[in-house]
């Protein structure tokens, strides 16, 4: 069935420096992925989004990547800081139709003083 | 304005019991979702409520679990007969349009931690 899954479940990344969490996909109709936030206690927060027609897309201080023919997405969290330590999910649907959402499993970061 | 709101934040029961969940969404959003969160996994889809359209009901994973939403607004999700694999965070989400899109962020609430004992 439809999954979508991510390498690292767990990340430690040193305050500073660049962070980034990969996420493998299965569907390949899937057109429109999403990166989602969860700090503890509280819902999924969006974070950045990215088409199948593009490849690259950035944000404050977040980059997510789409790679297609591998089925591979990665988020790239810049000059992280404290308040980027979460679970980081990746999900895949389809642009153009009220469809669900599938979600990774997810990846928690956390950030070294 | 508001964001969505979810309760209770937590529901002890026990095994057999019923239970009601219950979800606000953002005032004028026509699309809602239920998703159930296992202790670390991801979000796994229950259900999605868009406009009068009949719900999308396929990820519900058994007919003890159903879900009302009334008047195109508040929605309740049903567990009857609770079972201890029952155990999670219930999120609840709504978007202005149901469409997947940078204009149709998912806005989720706190959820609600429910344990079967």
């Amino acid at each position: 069935g439809e999954s979508v899954g991510l390498h690292l479940p767990t990340l430690s990344v040193q305050e500073g420096d660049n962070s980034i969490i990969n996420c493998a996909y299965s569907n390949s109709a899937s057109d429109y992925f999403i990166w989602y936030k969860q700090e503890s206690g509280k819902g999924p927060q969006f974070i950045i989004d990215i088409r199948s027609n593009m490849d690259k897309r950035q944000g404050q201080r977040v980059t997510v990547l789409l790679n297609k023919t591998v089925k591979h997405l990665s988020l790239q969290i810049a000059a992280t800081q404290p308040g980027d330590s979460a679970v980081y999910f990746c999900a895949e649907t389809l642009y153009s139709s009220a469809s669900k959402i599938i979600f990774g499993s997810g990846t928690r970061l956390s950030i070294r003083p | 304005g508001a964001g969505v709101s979810q309760s209770p934040s937590n529901k002890v029961t026990e095994k057999g019991k019923d239970v009601e969940l219950r979800c606000d969404p953002i005032s004028g959003h026509t699309a809602l979702y239920w998703y159930r969160q296992s202790l670390g996994q991801g979000l796994e889809f229950l259900i999605y409520f868009q406009g009068n359209s009949a719900p999308d009901k396929s990820g519900l994973p058994s007919d003890r679990f159903s879900a009302e939403r009334t008047g195109g607004s508040v929605s309740t999700l049903t567990i009857q007969r609770t079972q201890q694999e029952d155990s999670a965070v219930y999120l609840c989400a709504s978007s202005l349009f149901g469409l997947a899109g940078d204009t149709d962020t998912q806005y989720f609430g706190p959820g609600t931690r429910l344990t079967v004992l």
